[in-house]
């Protein structure tokens, strides 16, 4: 069975204050690690998709990156609209992702 | 394109009753996802089809759940009965096999049961 582990389940943050995001995960088979973002009351938006260890990609203030056991999503200089909460999810044998519960990311100005 | 469409966005209804969810998904993806997000177990994959067919409904938590996806730009997720445990925010997604999987989400519905 797919597992996904996210750390820490929250995080304060002050603005310009960088940090990383942890997802640990367990598959059999991986077709494609994903971060998403939420915000409160919408669905979640995708990010980035990495496909094999060692790859990394870029978007404004945040990089993921992936090992054979975990990815991490690193945030420079964050600013307060980066808040929200950060899902990791893969994609394994079957079609559907399995999600982590997410890290709740708070910027404070 | 619009995006992945789902009505209603919120739906209040007491125990007992039937609920319909409603999905669009976007124009030319071939697999349509539905999900359920809750405090506790975060988000769960109910089931899913590929090309309108059925493919895995594993997550289906009980027979009161059971979905349809008659054609290529619509889908239902229907609860019958509905229970108080069933209140989630279900959450539709649409994508193209094979084309990197990325899959995409609707806002979502949010289901209170009564």
């Amino acid at each position: 069975e797919d597992q996904v582990t996210q750390s820490p389940e929250a995080l304060r943050l002050q603005e310009g204050e960088s940090s990383s995001l942890n997802c640990s995960y367990t598959v059999s088979g991986l077709r494609g690690l994903f971060w998403y973002r939420q915000d409160p009351g919408k669905g979640p938006e995708f990010l980035f998709t990495l496909y094999s260890a060692g790859e990394e990609k870029e978007k404004e203030r945040l990089k993921a990156t992936l090992t054979k056991k975990e990815s991490f999503l690193h945030i420079t200089a964050p600013k307060p609209e980066d808040s929200a909460t950060y899902l990791c999810a893969v994609l394994g044998g079957a079609d559907g992702l399995t999600f982590g519960k997410g890290t709740h990311l708070i910027i404070q100005p | 394109d619009a995006g992945v469409i789902q009505s209603p966005r919120h739906e209040v209804t007491e125990m007992g009753q039937e609920v319909t969810l409603r999905c669009k998904p976007i124009s030319g993806h071939n697999s349509l996802f539905w999900y359920r997000q809750t405090m506790m177990r975060g988000l769960e994959l109910l089931i899913y089809f590929n090309n309108n067919v059925p493919i895995d409904d594993s997550g289906m938590p009980e027979d009161r759940f059971s979905a349809k996806m008659p054609n290529a730009s619509f889908s239902t997720l229907k609860i019958q009965p509905s229970e108080p445990r069933d209140s989630a925010v279900y959450f539709c997604a649409s994508s193209l096999v094979g084309a990197k999987n990325i899959q995409y989400f609707g806002a979502g519905t949010r289901l209170s049961v009564l």
